[in-house]
C-alpha cells in the first residue's frame, strides 16, 4: 500500500518556538494532503487542508498565522506551529490522497507528537 | 468539524466476546471507513464500505452500513487482548478532495 511518513515522530520544545512538521507521500503524487489535531483521549479534528501549489483552507476555528502550511510539492507538505505554546501540545497526523481525485482510502502518516514545554 | 456519535464511548469485555460498536453521521457519504488506534500510536485501516454496500466482512470484523439511517457498526468477534485500542469511524463525503471526518471514537479494553 501506499506510504506516508512524517518527521519528526516526536518533538520537545520551549514556549515560544516555532516548530515544522514534514509531511511526506512517498511512493506517490498527492495534490491534496491533509493536517489533523488529536487530544489526548479524543478524536481526530481536521485543521485543514493542503493544496498543492495554492493556499491551504483551514478549519473554523484554527488560526491560520499561527499553523503555516506549505505544500511545495506533490509529495511534501510542511506544517509550522509558529510562537507555539504548551495548549498547542497535541498529536499531529497528517494524511495524503493519491492525485486523481479518487474518493478511497487516504493514506495516514504515523504521526507527530508534539510537547511544548 | 466532526460527523457525529460513536456509541458506546468506552466499552469493557473479555476475551472471546462479541465487541459492537455504533456510528453515526449527519451529511450523504461516498463511503465509511473504520480505523484503529493503539495508545498514542497513528491509525490503521481496517474496513471499508461503500455508501451502495450494506454489509462487509474481513476477517474477525463486520461492518454494516445503513444511510437511511445516517449510521454503521463494526463487530469484532471472539475478541482478544490485542483488540484493545480506540476505534474510530470516518465519513468520505462525495466531493472528490475532500477530508475524512471522524467520529469520537469507542474506547475497547478486552481483559483476559
Amino acid at each position: 500500500g501506499a506510504v506516508v511518513s512524517q518527521h519528526p515522530s516526536r518533538v520537545i520544545c520551549k514556549s515560544g518556538t516555532s516548530v515544522k512538521i514534514e509531511c511526506r507521500s512517498l511512493d506517490f503524487q498527492a495534490t491534496t494532503m491533509f493536517w489533523y489535531r488529536q487530544f489526548p483521549k479524543q478524536s481526530l479534528m481536521l485543521m485543514a487542508t493542503s493544496n498543492e501549489g495554492s493556499k491551504a483552507t483551514y478549519e473554523q476555528g484554527v488560526e491560520k498565522d499561527k499553523f503555516l502550511i506549505n505544500h511545495a510539492s506533490l509529495t511534501l507538505s510542511t506544517l509550522t506551529v509558529t510562537s507555539a505554546h504548551p495548549e498547542d501540545s497535541s498529536f499531529y497526523i497528517c494524511s495524503a490522497r493519491r492525485s486523481g481525485g479518487v474518493t478511497d482510502t487516504q493514506y495516514f502518516g504515523p504521526g507527530t507528537r508534539l510537547t511544548v514545554l | 468539524s466532526q460527523q457525529g456519535e460513536e456509541d458506546p464511548q468506552a466499552l469493557s469485555i473479555q476475551e472471546g466476546e462479541n465487541a459492537t460498536m455504533n456510528c453515526s453521521y449527519k451529511t450523504s457519504i461516498n463511503n465509511l471507513q473504520w480505523y484503529r488506534q493503539n495508545s498514542g500510536r497513528g491509525l490503521v485501516h481496517l474496513i471499508l464500505i461503500r455508501s451502495n454496500e450494506r454489509e462487509k466482512h474481513s476477517g474477525r470484523l463486520r461492518v454494516t452500513l445503513d444511510t437511511s439511517k445516517k449510521s454503521s457498526s463494526l463487530l469484532i468477534t471472539a475478541s482478544r487482548a490485542a483488540d484493545t485500542a480506540s476505534y474510530f469511524c470516518a465519513t468520505d463525503a462525495y466531493q472528490a478532495g475532500t477530508a475524512l471526518i471522524f467520529g469520537k471514537g469507542t474506547t475497547l479494553s478486552v481483559s483476559s
